[in-house]
């Protein structure tokens, strides 16, 4: 029962490197989200998608890109890292983006920029 | 500032006391969802209230829906250890984007 994984458990980049988070899921859902967490403000969309093919923008989207060419997959692109950046970055899933469905989340990439 | 905004930031009380904590905000939400997760860990869903006023109970966890489908209130009894973890609320508004609190962080000390 692998649910949501996400690749690296921590990284440490520096400033203006680039990387990619890797999600994947094996449950089937169309719906996958992005969201880093900060304290003091829980966690912040940064992007998602209703299916495959299909992305838009959430709360916190600039310095980031995403792509999901397969229903499993939702890897986030940081361009150029930024100090800002650092954060803990969950993936997540569920069956729909309703607010009635469950969210599925990974154990989380622990991002540090220096 | 943030769409839901949490009461308290922080909680630290002994075992055996009960707590509230609250989730508010100036939109209307069809349904409201609590998650718990502890260190190192992603959230896990606790609940989900989807009709004004509604009460749901989870064992000594007592989640509330305001009428007006803008608040929700987490009520714990008798506090255990176990319960220690960030409690965070979310919901959907609109166009699929999930919205999460800004979170509760509870110490419940032996």
């Amino acid at each position: 029962n692998a649910g949501v994984t996400q690749t690296p458990k921590f990284q440490v980049l520096k400033t203006g490197q680039s990387m990619t988070l890797q999600c994947a899921q094996d449950m089937n859902h169309e719906y996958m989200s992005w969201y880093r967490q900060d304290p003091g403000m829980g966690l912040r969309l940064i992007h998602y998608s209703v299916g495959a093919g299909i992305t838009d923008q959430g709360e916190v989207p600039n310095g980031y890109n995403v792509s999901r060419s397969t229903t499993e997959d939702f890897p986030l692109r940081l361009l150029s890292a930024a100090p800002s950046q650092t954060s803990v970055y969950f993936c997540a899933s569920s069956r729909t983006g309703g607010g009635n469905t469950e969210a599925f989340f990974g154990q989380g990439t622990r991002l540090t920029v220096v | 500032t943030q769409l839901l905004e949490q009461s308290p930031q922080f909680l630290s009380i002994q075992e055996g006391e009960n707590l509230t904590v609250y989730c508010n905000s100036s939109s209307v939400f069809s349904s409201l969802q609590w998650y718990r997760q502890e260190p190192g860990e992603g959230p896990v869903l606790l609940v989900t209230v989807v009709t004004g006023g509604e009460v749901k109970k989870l064992k000594r966890l007592t989640f509330q829906f305001g009428d007006a489908r803008k608040d929700s209130s987490l009520h714990i009894t008798a506090a255990q250890p176990g319960d220690t973890g960030l409690y965070l609320c979310a919901g959907v508004l609109s166009r699929n984007q999930f919205y999460f609190g800004t979170g509760t962080s509870l110490t419940v000390i032996p």
